[in-house]
């Protein structure tokens, strides 16, 4: 199974781009990358998925690199409200034996 | 969002005493989990359910078990609660354990043991 490593916290202000950048070297052909997103006193919600190059939807995207031994997070214009855990998580798209698995993920906090 | 609700939300118990957490769907979901989880340790898998009465541990399983007697209802047992498990608790639920299914979670049960 791929080992995620991830910084454990970041800060940033509002109104600045985030990049959280997490590494996967051992990441398998048929693994997909998944960010989560945790909120204070919630559960985890996925935010976005991808397989390679750049992924982008209406909450952030995902940049992997042509060797995706690694990905970024990127939120743009972060707001106070952005202040959360972010999981990221590498797993076989096929299932077979790959159950989730979360760790600690990063606590960005944005600042006023 | 998904249809998963927790219960009770909020626990208050003494070392000892057995405890029984809830977590029912509504989504018809194959998978249910649960998970802990600790400031400094984030989430960790305690249980999992691929069906009907078919369950297996997680990495931090030690304490607790677990029964699926129908597809909605996942039951998380401490059998003799101890101060350690005081955490928060998440039941998540998907269709698959392949990645591309995105688990879904509920609201969470706050357990404090004293």
């Amino acid at each position: 199974l791929a080992k995620t490593t991830q910084p454990i916290s970041m800060d940033s202000y509002e109104g600045q781009e985030v990049n959280i950048t997490c590494s996967h070297n051992n990441i398998a052909t048929n693994d997909y990358i998944t960010w989560y997103q945790q909120f204070p006193s919630q559960g985890p919600r996925f935010i976005i998925q991808g397989y390679k190059t750049k992924v982008t939807n209406e909450v952030a995207s995902l940049f992997i690199p042509a060797d995706r031994k690694s990905s970024t997070l990127s939120l743009p214009r972060v707001s106070l409200s952005d202040t959360a855990v972010y999981y990221c998580l590498v797993g076989d798209a096929s299932g077979g034996s790959y159950i989730p698995t979360f760790g600690r993920g990063t606590s960005l906090i944005v600042h006023p | 969002d998904a249809g998963i609700t927790q219960s009770p939300r909020h626990k208050v118990t003494e070392t000892g005493t057995p405890v029984t957490l809830r977590c029912h769907q509504t989504e018809n979901h194959r998978y249910m989990y649960w998970y802990r989880q600790d400031p400094g340790h984030g989430l960790r898998l305690i249980h999992y359910s691929y069906g009907v009465k078919d369950t297996d541990k997680g990495e931090v399983s030690d304490g607790y078990s677990v029964s699926r007697s129908k597809t909605e209802d996942f039951l998380l047992t401490l059998e003799s609660a101890t101060s350690s498990q005081t955490s928060v608790y998440f039941c998540a639920i998907s269709e698959s354990t392949a990645a591309t299914y995105e688990q879904y979670f509920g609201p969470g049960t706050r357990l404090t043991v004293t």
